[in-house]
């Protein structure tokens, strides 16, 4: 099936410690994007990429890091320096750049919590 | 910087009857217009799509308008179901084709039997 894969679905951190989400998707996509989701907003965009090697800031990238060395990968990690991280975050993947059909595809998300 | 309004209130209709979601944005229009399906602790499910140069956009009961004047979007679904109770977003690429899309909070819509 194609689609895209967060993992894990459930995190908790303790204060004071990195922590990586994974995102992988199998739909051939050019883009991906990092949104985070907190109760009573909107998806609020950390990071995107529209190509491997390269990826931009979002609205919201302090305390965040991302790479991308694969067209099928775009993790995420929570750095310490992300002062309130509890939160929903998703992954979502779109053709790019000047593709015709810019729907984008999210994953089922990962909720993490600072214990 | 582009600000999105989506009535935060949730909205509460009958079966059978026609729900009516509205979007406003503010500053100058977008490239493209989408609306997205969320259940709860799901990640959103694109619906529709509507360009700047469209007026109006339909699949199945579901119908989007695209007012670029009014600068609002309008999404109906007719004859609503139980099944259609979600929070609906709409988003807003404002780039032209890059797929930075800015979401709204989103209407949560109750179906009753």
């Amino acid at each position: 099936d194609g689609g895209i894969t967060q993992s894990p679905k459930y995190l908790f951190r303790k204060e004071g410690q990195n922590v990586t989400l994974s995102c992988e998707q199998n739909l051939n996509h050019d883009a991906m994007y990092w949104y985070r989701q907190d109760p009573g907003q909107g998806l609020r965009l950390i990071y995107y990429s529209q190509i491997v090697n390269d990826f931009q800031k979002g609205d919201i990238a302090e305390g965040y890091s991302v790479s991308r060395e694969k067209k099928e990968s775009f993790p995420l990690t929570v750095t310490s320096a992300q002062k309130n991280p509890t939160a929903f975050y998703l992954c979502a993947s779109s053709p790019g750049t000047g593709k015709s059909n810019t729907e984008a595809f999210f994953g089922q998300g990962t909720r993490l919590t600072v214990v | 910087s582009q600000k999105i309004e989506q009535n935060s209130e949730a909205l509460n209709i009958q079966e059978g009857k026609t729900a009516t979601l509205t979007c406003n944005y503010t500053n100058y229009s977008p490239a493209y217009l989408q609306w997205y399906r969320q259940d709860p602790g799901r990640g959103p499910v694109f619906l529709l799509l509507i360009r700047e140069n469209e007026k109006e956009k339909r699949k199945e009961r579901l119908k989007v308008t695209f007012d670029t004047t009014l600068k609002q979007s309008l999404f109906h679904i007719t004859a609503s179901q139980p099944a259609d109770s979600a929070t609906y977003l709409c988003a807003l690429d404002f780039t032209g084709g890059g797929n930075k899309l800015t979401f709204g909070t989103g209407t949560q819509l109750k179906v009753e039997l």
